[in-house]
């Protein structure tokens, strides 16, 4: 039972343009959200993050916007650098059990010259 | 900064062995975390603890242990190493209640 979601496993993007990168989750009980970036051989790096009770946070290039409603998340990096190209993992928990994350499947972002 | 490190990063072991993982963090998390990374599948927890001594299975925790006997250090274990083991191994490290992960480089093990 996969509760958080990548549909996209894979995204290519120029240069210069926006990447959008999708998560969904179905634990109604996840309160916060996290982004992890991954290269190859090299262990994952928090990126970003929002609790549920914002709709969007954003540092630098990167912005991740948050529908609980809709259960879905989003994170947008604009503008796309080559050295944006990795493995992008979404991470959910819920902060009463603390500590616990659980990640979706992962979208390989390339950009593009 | 944060250190957490993976006593290996290549492996080959062969089925049937048994395989010790070991990770190591520096700055006092209470909390550990083994995952395995695989393609198509993403990160899935294995074995997790909040405390020294302490240990909680995950999502996958069949065909695996792990010990922590000191707060620094967490093991993981295959007692009969099989090559759908074959993986890429990650240890991460929590603070409290925080909710950022810390993760080691990896250890990318191939059972043959």
């Amino acid at each position: 039972d996969q509760q958080v979601k990548q549909n996209s496993p894979s995204l290519s993007v120029q240069e210069g343009r926006i990447s959008i990168l999708n998560c969904d989750y179905t634990n109604s009980m996840f309160d916060y959200f996290l982004w992890y970036k991954k290269y190859p051989a090299e262990g994952p790096t928090f990126l970003i993050s929002i609790s549920s009770i914002k709709d969007k946070n954003e540092d630098g290039r990167f912005t991740v916007f948050l529908n609980k409603s809709a259960k879905h998340l989003s994170l947008h990096i604009v503008p796309s650098q080559p050295g944006d190209s990795a493995v992008y993992f979404c991470a959910a928990t819920n902060t009463g059990t603390a500590s616990k994350l659980t990640f979706g499947t992962g979208t390989r972002l390339q950009v593009t010259l | 900064d944060v250190k957490v490190t993976q006593s290996s990063r290549y492996l080959v072991k062969r089925t049937g062995e048994k395989v010790f993982l070991e990770c190591v963090q520096d700055m006092d998390h209470e909390n550990m975390f083994w995952y395995r990374q695989d393609p198509g599948l993403g990160l899935r927890l294995i074995y997790f603890s909040y405390d020294v001594k302490m240990k909680e299975k995950g999502d996958i925790p069949e065909g695996y242990s792990v010990s922590r006997e000191k707060k620094e250090r967490f093991s993981l274990i295959l007692e009969s190493a099989s090559t759908n083991q074959t993986s890429m191994y990650l240890c991460a490290s929590v603070r409290g209640r925080d909710t950022e992960a810390f993760f080691g480089q990896g250890t990318r093990l191939t059972v043959v």
